[in-house]
């Protein structure tokens, strides 16, 4: 079965950093690329970057862009999210999905972990 | 980017009757690349078709997708209980988009 649970969720203050981390198991982590999508309380689901198989073709959402980094560790099956310059904005249950191929283009999100929650406030 | 419109915001409907749900694309949706997602509260969502109408692995045939291009349509054939969710389109022909959601209620 696979499964995907992430980790490193908190209360942040603006401007701050946080390390969001999903540990794959139950399929061959490295045959595919993988994302992370938010989910503001309440609201509705944001794409915020994928990573294709081997880390060579990364994109992210404009929101994130130059703020976020996306890295993967195959050797460990993990998934990992730097997020810096962190705004109120960011608020957010963060989730990790796999996608189905390599490479993260033209993807669909299946399974989605339970997600971590990420509080950006003062 | 592709911007998705959900239509309608809330669907309120009894157990056993059909549910309809729209989601129109700002832009065309490339080789009908567009999936459809349940959400339940507190859960995370599950994926229900991809490719505008192929069905994921262990979703039961009561849920069909169509569409092209613009438009796309997600239909429930049946509703059962467990169907009252928030339902999410998503397209992935470009830099990945969702839809705001379309709530299905019990009537």
């Amino acid at each position: 079965e696979v499964q995907l649970v992430e980790s490193g969720g908190g209360l942040v203050q603006p401007g701050r950093s946080l390390r969001l981390s999903c540990a794959a198991s139950g399929f061959t982590f490295d045959d595919y690329a993988m994302h992370w999508v938010r989910q503001a309380p309440g609201k509705g689901l944001e794409w915020v970057s994928g990573i294709s198989w081997n880390s060579g073709s990364i994109g992210y959402a404009d929101s994130v862009k130059g703020r976020f980094t996306i890295s993967r560790d195959n050797a460990k099956n993990s998934l990992y999210l730097q997020m810096n310059s962190l705004r109120a904005e960011d608020t957010a249950l963060y989730y990790c999905a796999k996608g189905p191929s390599s490479s993260w283009y033209a993807n669909w999100f299946d399974p989605w972990g339970q997600g971590t929650l990420v509080t950006v406030s003062s | 980017e592709i911007v998705l419109t959900q239509s309608p915001g809330t669907l309120s409907l009894s157990p056993g009757e059909r549910a309809t749900l729209s989601c129109r694309a700002s832009q065309s949706v490339s080789s009908s690349y567009l999936a459809w997602y349940q959400q339940k509260p507190g859960q995370a969502p599950r994926l229900l078709i991809y490719g505008a109408s192929s069905r994921a692995t262990g979703i039961p045939d009561r849920f069909s997708g169509s569409g092209s291009g613009t438009d796309f349509t997600l239909t429930i054939s049946r509703l059962e209980p467990e169907d009252f969710a928030v339902y999410y389109c998503q397209q992935y022909g470009s830099s990945p988009t969702f839809g705001q959601g379309t709530k299905v209620e019990i009537k």
